[in-house]
């Protein structure tokens, strides 16, 4: 199937650091989503972009989906640890079915 | 308001015993899905419906069947249960307007383990 090559896989930073996370595709995507994964739970949306070059700032989150469509960049300001968890994002197709990322395995050390 | 529920929470079967993951929403949406998250994988999509009476298979069916006779049921069943079906599950639901399954909402997840 369709796969969304996220990177890096995990990251270890310090508190207060910025971060950032990418997602490729092979493919165009009209919509990207980027999805946080506490442990023992399920993924919670964070940010939807539905526009080629859109940037959208959730809190310190702040989302672009690539003018290509082919990619979509997440950044974190500041973290503090409670941003532990996997970051997901996701891609969609006109009506088709939502494709996920491998994921990024974040980690803050305070 | 309970968003999307999914019991159990874990599960232990003996290969080729069957069960069935329950998920319920209470808010009305139209789409429902299930996915597997393996480690390394990401989510990948076992079965969907776009509502009640309709479903459709994802990316990795076999095994696995489903139902949609009301809105806000989506249970999934194992048929015989195999090790490589050891996995957690997540059931998610979304509006299903104007795009399908954008801005999905996920339940807690099912920590299933066959032995």
């Amino acid at each position: 199937g369709q796969q969304l090559n996220q990177s890096p896989q995990s990251m270890f930073i310090q508190e207060g650091e910025d971060v950032s996370m990418n997602c490729t595709s092979s493919s165009i995507f009209n919509t990207w989503l980027w999805y946080k994964q506490e442990p023992g739970e399920g993924p919670v949306l964070l940010i939807a972009l539905y526009k080629a070059g859109e940037l959208t700032s959730n809190g310190r989150l702040t989302a672009q989906f690539g003018i290509t469509r082919k990619d979509s960049f997440l950044n974190i300001s500041a973290s503090i640890p409670s941003d532990v968890g996997i970051y997901f994002c996701a891609g969609q197709r006109g009506y088709q079915k939502v494709t996920f990322g491998t994921g990024t395995k974040l980690q803050v050390i305070p | 308001n309970a968003g999307v529920t999914q019991t159990p929470k874990f599960q232990v079967l003996k290969t080729g015993q069957s069960m069935t993951l329950q998920c319920a929403q209470d808010m009305n949406h139209e789409y429902m899905s299930w996915y597997r998250q393996d480690p390394g994988m990401g989510l990948r999509l076992i079965h969907y419906s776009v509502g009640a009476g309709i479903t459709d298979q994802g990316e990795v069916p076999n095994g696995y069947n489903v139902s949609r006779s009301t809105t806000e049921d989506f249970p999934l069943r194992l048929l015989s249960a195999a090790p490589s079906q050891t996995s957690v599950y997540f059931c998610a639901s979304s509006y299903g307007r104007p795009i399908m399954n954008t801005e999905a909402f996920f339940g807690q997840g099912t920590r299933l383990t066959v032995v």
